[in-house]
């Protein structure tokens, strides 16, 4: 079993479309979860950091649960410029990042 | 905020030379750099942790000895990669996380093309 694991999609959306993405990790002790976007052929940004409370940012809203295991990541009101890759990532506590395989949206006009 | 610059961006090299990728961080002092490779449509995998004047720490299935990685001082970290072969044909990615906190700062990549 993968430790992150993503649907990979694509998820084709029209714009304005709100779009939710999952995630699952396996490891229990896992510390800090974020979510990162990587457009093509360039390297991953952070997104957004994960809370147990849950967070938002804008149009982002982030959302985690541990006795679940489970992170979700909504985007509303989507734009074209949304189009990417979206990596569900964990800190294992081993300080380096685990990342998922990725979930690519696809906002059409 | 945290920039941190890879060199070259992208190489094309013939089977059996061997390529070095240089790790800078620009504006911070970077006790730990990563190194991950991402193959197309795949995850990014870590290849090795390495920490300022100490060996690194690979991961799993990842040789050593063809993947040198020096970190000579705070700001930089090589990678090289040695004897390449088609198959080492993928994305490198350098990270690095400063002295405070868990964030992690992620260099452009180096393209890697072994003919």
């Amino acid at each position: 079993r993968k430790e992150v694991e993503q649907d990979p999609g694509p998820f084709n959306v029209p714009e304005g479309a709100t779009v939710a993405f999952n995630c699952t990790y396996s490891n229990s002790a896992s510390q800090s979860f974020f979510w990162y976007r990587q457009d093509c052929r360039k390297e991953p940004k952070l997104l957004m950091s994960v809370y147990s409370s849950g967070n938002e940012d804008g149009r982002f809203t982030a959302q985690l649960n541990r006795a679940s295991q489970y992170i979700s990541l909504l985007i509303r009101d989507s734009k074209l410029s949304d189009s990417a890759t979206y990596l569900c990532v964990v800190n294992t506590g081993r300080r380096a990042l685990t990342f998922g395989s990725g979930t690519r949206l696809q906002v059409q006009p | 905020g945290a920039v941190v610059s890879q060199h070259p961006s992208w190489v094309i090299c013939k089977s059996g030379t061997s390529v070095k990728i240089e790790c800078r961080s620009l504006d911070f002092q970077a006790t730990t750099m990563f190194w991950y490779r991402q193959f197309p449509k795949q995850s990014l995998m870590l290849m090795a942790t390495s920490n300022e004047g100490s060996k690194a720490t690979y991961e799993q299935g990842v040789e050593k000895d063809k993947f040198l990685i020096n970190h000579a001082s705070l700001t930089l970290s090589t990678l090289t990669v040695t004897s390449a072969h088609p198959e080492d044909s993928s994305f490198y990615i350098c990270s690095a996380r400063g002295m405070v906190g868990d964030t992690q700062y992620f260099g452009p990549g180096t393209r890697l093309t072994v003919l």
